[in-house]
């Protein structure tokens, strides 16, 4: 158990529906990061918060968006979903403060998306 | 991510026997990390390793970094059922992200 909770576990959904996926960052941890892994693409990042605020960009789509709030715990919402977009979404935690180098990141178990 | 090759695509091994996986990248690393992935299930954390020339160990788990930091190995010996997963290696660019490979299939028969 990696410390790192995410729900739902399952999500069915039809086409042009929105979703919000929930992740619970590891005590301590600051850094919340969200990444997408489907068969054809692999594992893609996809934006990180640090302490509530935006701190890096990766490759996500303008229906997707997230957030950090106050107590950490972050959300990824996906609006006008696609049939493309069926994957399994994984949040991942880590301190943040990258003073002694690079950082590990702890995965959580991830929610997996599919979409009708 | 194409800037991060892993190989083999997938093995198979024979229980007890030892296998080794490559994560090669064509630039340099700030950081390498290596996960196993139980086929739809999250990822766990092995190892990270960050200077060049860098050799960690975890139970029957050895992963090295090269003195240029470019490539990576991971290797298993006397290989069990409970190593079976795919294992993917992450590659820290000091740009916050990891970019990972497309992840090695591990199968092990008894």
């Amino acid at each position: 158990d990696s410390g790192v909770t995410q729900t739902p576990k399952h999500l069915i959904t039809a086409t042009g529906q929105r979703v919000t996926l929930r992740c619970s960052p590891r005590s301590g941890d600051l850094s919340v990061y969200w990444y997408q892994q489907s068969l054809d693409q692999g594992l893609q990042f996809l934006i990180q918060y640090y302490n509530g605020e935006e701190r890096a960009k990766g490759n996500i789509l303008e229906r997707f968006s997230a957030q950090q709030f106050p107590d950490l715990h972050s959300e990824l919402n996906l609006s006008s979903l696609e049939l493309g977009d069926s994957a399994l979404y994984f949040c991942a935690s880590s301190v943040g403060y990258r003073t002694s180098g690079s950082e590990t990141q702890y995965f959580g178990p991830g929610t997996r998306l599919l979409v009708l | 991510s194409q800037e991060l090759e892993q190989s083999p695509q997938s093995l198979i091994v024979q229980e007890g026997k030892n296998l080794t996986i490559n994560c090669t990248s064509s630039k340099t690393l700030y950081g390498l990390y290596w996960y196993k992935q139980k086929y739809g299930e999250g990822l766990i954390f092995l190892m990270m390793l960050q200077k060049g020339g860098e050799e960690k160990s975890h139970e029957k788990i050895t992963a090295k970094l090269d003195e240029k930091k470019q490539q990576s190995s991971l290797h298993i010996t006397a290989s069990q059922p409970s190593h079976a997963g795919i294992y993917l290696c992450g590659a820290d660019r000091n740009d916050y992200k990891l970019s990972f490979g497309a992840g090695t299939t591990v199968t092990v028969r008894a």
